[in-house]
């Protein structure tokens, strides 16, 4: 199994819709978690860091699940913008692993 | 600069050439990590570094592959006798010490082997 999961896509989506992405990751000890966000032909970039309460940056909220160990990524309003692949990340000990990243194009 | 920078941003080797690619982290970073990103997948963890020592070299594909980074600063990933398979974006990541800090990456070397 690999350590971090996510649905690779594409997700094909309306300008205006809501969106979420599930990312499950397989070692109970993980400690941090992430989202990242990545264009085309660029580096990934720190989209939010995942806390346990849950965590909101306007139109984007992620959450943790621990006891299922999965985080989940929503994003409502979709933007034309937003078009771009999502990378979960996850920190064991020092070590940083991403999962291959989830596909987005919102459609206009 | 204050990011993070990776040279050559392209490279284009010939199958059997060695390569050395070099990642210079954001000054104070104490960790280092170096990943593989083929054409639409996520980044794959190569290896990662605290200061000079390398925890975990766990992701490079074969011995071929060796990364140093003697002074706890810049980093170099070095392949030997390249391949077609080694086509990639090799990106570079430098992170500071804590829990929930972020890991700030290159802009990668494009390496094509011909």
């Amino acid at each position: 199994r690999k350590e971090v999961e996510q649905d690779p896509g594409p997700f094909n989506v309306p300008e205006g819709a809501t969106v979420a992405f599930n990312c499950t990751y397989s070692n109970s000890a993980s400690q941090s978690f992430f989202w990242y966000r990545q264009d085309c032909r660029k580096e990934p970039k720190l989209l939010m860091s995942v806390y346990s309460s849950g965590n909101e940056d306007g139109r984007f909220t992620a959450q943790l699940n621990r006891a299922s160990q999965y985080i989940s990524l929503l994003i409502r309003d979709s933007k034309l913008s937003d078009s771009a692949t999502y990378l979960c990340v996850v920190l064991f000990g020092d070590k940083i692993i991403f999962g291959k990243g989830t596909r987005l194009h919102i459609l206009p | 600069g204050a990011g993070v920078s990776q040279s050559p941003r392209y490279k284009v080797a010939k199958r059997g050439q060695d390569v050395a690619l070099r990642c210079d982290p954001i000054s104070g970073h104490v960790s280092l990590f170096w990943y593989q990103q083929a054409l639409g997948q996520g980044p794959e963890f190569l290896t990662y570094f605290q200061n000079e020592a390398q925890l975990d070299k766990s992701g490079l594909p074969s011995d071929r592959f060796f990364a140093e980074r003697p002074e706890g600063s810049v980093s170099t990933l070095k392949i030997q006798r390249t391949q077609q398979e080694d086509s990639a974006v090799y990106l570079c990541a430098s992170r500071s010490q804590g829990q929930n800090t972020e890991a700030f990456f290159g802009q990668g070397t494009r390496l094509t082997v011909v």
